[in-house]
């Protein structure tokens, strides 16, 4: 069964910091991989997919990688700011009837 | 505006209570999925509906029901014989499975 690891668990550091979560995953044999936010007491908002054809995705100050054969990926934010945040989940899809398997996240803190 | 909305943002129940939680979204997805987020663990997927009238269980779907009788609606019931219902639950849809699933703002159930 897929499982998903999320280091560090949480993180603090001084804005302006550039910063690197990581997530690695058991099984290699994955659809996608998805990176999200939370908010305190708020849903999930997607930040980045990457389809497991592709090796990286990014979106502003944001870049997210995937190595499928080591099971793991990265999600690199550049210049951090203190609405940056949150807690950072990363999820893989495996196909079909699975849906998305999480970790358990990094809480982040952007220290003004 | 397109999205996903769940009702209520809070709910307040009886233990021995069943309680049904709202889903809607305006996006045209096909699939949508109800997840169960507890303190210091990831998110964990109670049922997945690929179509209407389609539903399937996922990892923890003892004690809760689902209905898809409209494609832009997917309730989650949870019934008296969940043990541990009080969680923070979220609602997510894609166009279809394996692709980027787009979440709601939660609802926090609370069984005293």
């Amino acid at each position: 069964k897929q499982e998903v690891t999320q280091i560090p668990a949480a993180l603090s550091v001084p804005e302006g910091e550039n910063l690197v979560l990581n997530c690695s995953f058991t099984d290699s044999a994955i659809y996608n991989l998805q990176w999200f936010r939370q908010d305190p007491g708020k849903g999930l908002t997607s930040l980045l997919l990457i389809q497991s054809s592709q090796r990286e995705q990014t979106s502003g100050r944001l870049n997210a990688s995937l190595d499928k054969s080591s099971g793991r990926s990265t999600l690199y934010i550049a210049a951090s700011q203190p609405g940056d945040s949150a807690t950072y989940l990363c999820a893989v899809d495996v196909g079909g009837a699975d849906g998305l398997t999480f970790g358990k996240g990094t809480h982040l803190i952007i220290q003004p | 505006d397109g999205g996903i909305t769940q009702s209520p943002k809070y709910l307040f129940r009886k233990e021995g209570q069943n309680v049904t939680l709202s889903c809607e979204q305006n996006l045209n997805h096909d699939a949508m999925y109800w997840y169960r987020q507890d303190p210091g663990q990831g998110l964990r997927l109670i049922y997945y509906s690929q179509i209407v009238n389609d539903f399937q269980k996922g990892d923890i779907a003892e004690g809760y029901s689902v209905s898809r009788e409209k494609k832009e609606s997917f309730p989650l019931t949870v019934t008296s014989a969940q043990k541990n219902p009080t969680a923070f639950y979220l609602c997510a849809s894609s166009i279809d499975l394996s692709r980027e699933q787009y979440f709601g703002p939660g609802t926090r159930l609370t069984v005293t």
